[in-house]
Order: structure tokens, then sequence, then C-alpha cells
């Protein structure tokens, strides 16, 4: 396996469920990234961690709760959703030097349909 | 306020002429630039990137320009291929943040 995957690729929930979505990079980076994609909407930066650390939290209601057990996984919990959180979550990596100017590197995201 | 406009929302290109696709930024921090190309059903896929020091940077088929005093930067592909129909995206970035602020993409779509 190479690259970033991302599982499941589907999801649908009820807004009474927890459920988990779960990344992983082969790259070898440090910083990995949740982002989510609404309908014609920009790409909107989450959460990111570099070296298991948060770094930014870029308020997120705290019904999304990410972890970050290693520098290779990643993990966005998912409790109490409303609808409008219904979008693609896209995961993503990059080197994590910290001097900025990285590609970040994405995964195929998560397509998730709260009803 | 969005910091990072791609005003075209879609853009129809013949087979082998030359795609244009325009990004317009308004954070005078940026200093790193990047394109990305998505499919349906697939992550974006890294294209290519410029860093402000630079006005040019070429890749094969793909060149990206940066107009700092415009705050403006542009793709440019040729000769457009069908492969390349898809959503294209910038982003920006200052250094010393792991922060993207990306644009919302323009669909291309390159007619064989």
């Amino acid at each position: 396996e190479t690259g970033v995957t991302q599982t499941p690729r589907h999801l649908v929930m009820g807004m009474t469920n927890k459920k988990s979505l779960k990344c992983e990079q082969h790259l070898g980076h440090n910083a990995m990234y949740w982002y989510k994609q609404s309908a014609k909407k920009p790409l909107e930066l989450m959460f990111v961690y570099n070296f298991k650390e948060q770094t930014e939290n870029n308020s997120v209601p705290s019904r999304f709760s990410p972890e970050c057990p290693n520098s290779s996984h990643l993990f966005l919990h998912l409790h109490t959703l409303q609808p409008e959180d219904s979008a693609l979550y896209l995961c993503a990596s990059s080197h994590g030097s910290g001097r900025g100017q990285e590609t970040q590197y994405f995964g195929p995201g998560t397509r998730l349909l709260v009803l | 306020d969005q910091q990072v406009k791609q005003n075209s929302p879609s853009l129809s290109v013949q087979e082998g002429r030359i795609s244009i696709l325009n990004c317009d930024y308004t954070n005078s921090m940026f200093d790193y630039f990047l394109w990305y190309k998505k499919y349906p059903a697939e992550g974006p896929t890294f294209l290519i990137s410029i860093s402000s020091i630079k006005d040019k940077n070429e890749d094969g088929r793909f060149t990206v320009f940066l107009n700092k005093s415009a705050k403006h930067l542009s793709l440019h592909i040729v000769p457009s291929q069908p492969g390349d129909s898809a959503v294209y995206f910038c982003a920006a970035s200052t250094s010393g943040t792991y922060k993207y602020i990306f644009g919302t993409g323009t669909r291309l779509k390159v007619l064989a």
C-alpha cells in the first residue's frame, strides 16, 4: 500500500451514531491533516497534527474529535453529527519540516452522509 | 472572506489547445502556491507548485505563472488532453504554517 489511504470510503450514519474515520499514510511524513469539502465550497482545513501533536484546530465543533496515535495514523471520531456535516472528508500528509512550503498529499476521502 | 478565489467555475477547451486556469489571492503574506487536480471519487493530486521568489515554474505540459503585484497566478496546460478533464484547485500558504487556503476549483473539460 502506498500514499495516503482512508477508510471507509463511504459512510452513512444517523445523528445519534458514533463512528470513526481512519487515515494512514505510507510516505514517512510527520504532519497529517483533516479537511472537509462541502458542495460548492473550498476545502476547509479542520485539524493539523505535526509529530503527533495537534498544532491547528480551525474552530471545529467538538462533535468532531481527532486522534493521532503516531505519525502514520490519524483518526476522526464522529458523534452526534448534524445533517449539515455531510461532506467529503479528506486526509492529507506532508513532510512536516516546519519550514512551510510543503506539498500536501491527499487520500481519496470518505464521503459522509448524516441522516 | 475568501482569500483565494477561482472566479471561473468551469472551462471547456478543445484537445490540443491551451488551457488557462486562473486564481487570485488577497493575502500578501502567501509565499507558496500550489495547483491540485481532482478526479471524481478521488482525492486531490498535486500537480505543480511555485514559490513567491519565482514568477514561473514549468513541468512538462504544465506551467504556473505568478504575478505578485497583481496577486494572481495561472496554470497553463499545453497541449490539453482529454485526460486533463478534472477539477483544478489552487492553494496558497505562508511559510512557517501548515495551513493551506484553497480556492473553490475550476472544472476543466477538454473536448476531443
